[in-house]
């Protein structure tokens, strides 16, 4: 089947800029998103962008896309405490919203 | 305040007894998702309803069943054929037109006695 990939840990320090990156397989990939999930909690959309684009950039959040390499990540600006969680990548193979596909989830510690 | 909830946060479930996960929304989603998430895995979609009165198996039904009544609810039931139940399970919503993502309910965490 089609498959999403993160690593699954990632470290930094407070102020320093966090990427996590994800990598898919099917190059019919519609819409590809990061989620946020606290402990305990649901998972919380972050930002999702369009496979016709390259770039978004929300506050802090920056999204790339490579199409061609199959390739997302998510650069996190000055990280702070309150960004540790894990971040999961989604895609939608079509524009059918029970067709998300989701990674294992990367779990970002953010030291002091 | 629109959102989507989920009850309660921990349940506790003895061998071979069923249990009812409930899912409500007040969004006027016309669809409503039930995921699984285990740890080191990404969410894996068990039932989705599209609209009122219809529903539809995902990935790992087996041993789970739905119910969706009303609009504004999708409650999960566990069955004792789930034979490893313990898990995260995640309620989801969306308007179902396809241009946008979902919303996810808190979620309610499983755990087998």
């Amino acid at each position: 089947g089609e498959d999403v990939e993160q690593s699954l840990f990632l470290s930094v320090r407070e102020g320093d800029s966090s990427v996590i990156n994800c990598t898919y397989t099917d190059s019919s990939s519609t819409y590809l998103y990061w989620y946020k999930q606290e402990p305990g909690a649901g998972l919380q959309l972050l930002t999702y962008i369009f496979s016709n684009m390259d770039m978004k950039q929300d506050q802090r959040l920056t999204v790339l896309l490579n199409k061609k390499d199959k390739h997302l990540s998510l650069r996190i600006a000055d990280t702070q405490t309150g960004d540790s969680a894990i971040y999961f990548c989604a895609e939608s193979i079509n524009l059918v919203d029970n067709d998300m596909r989701f990674g294992a989830g990367t779990r970002l510690t953010v030291k002091p | 305040d629109g959102g989507i909830t989920q009850s309660p946060k921990y349940l506790f479930r003895k061998e071979g007894q069923n249990v009812t996960l409930s899912c409500e929304q007040n969004l006027n989603h016309d669809a409503m998702y039930w995921y699984r998430q285990d740890p080191g895995q990404g969410l894996r979609l068990i039932y989705y309803s599209q609209i009122v009165n219809d529903f539809q198996k995902g990935d790992i039904a087996e041993g789970y069943s739905v119910s969706r009544e009303k609009k504004e609810s999708f409650p999960l039931t566990v069955t004792s054929a789930q034979k490893n139940p313990t898990a995260f399970y995640l309620c989801a919503s969306s308007t179902g037109t396809g241009q946008e993502t979902q919303y996810f309910g808190p979620g309610t965490r499983l755990l087998v006695l």
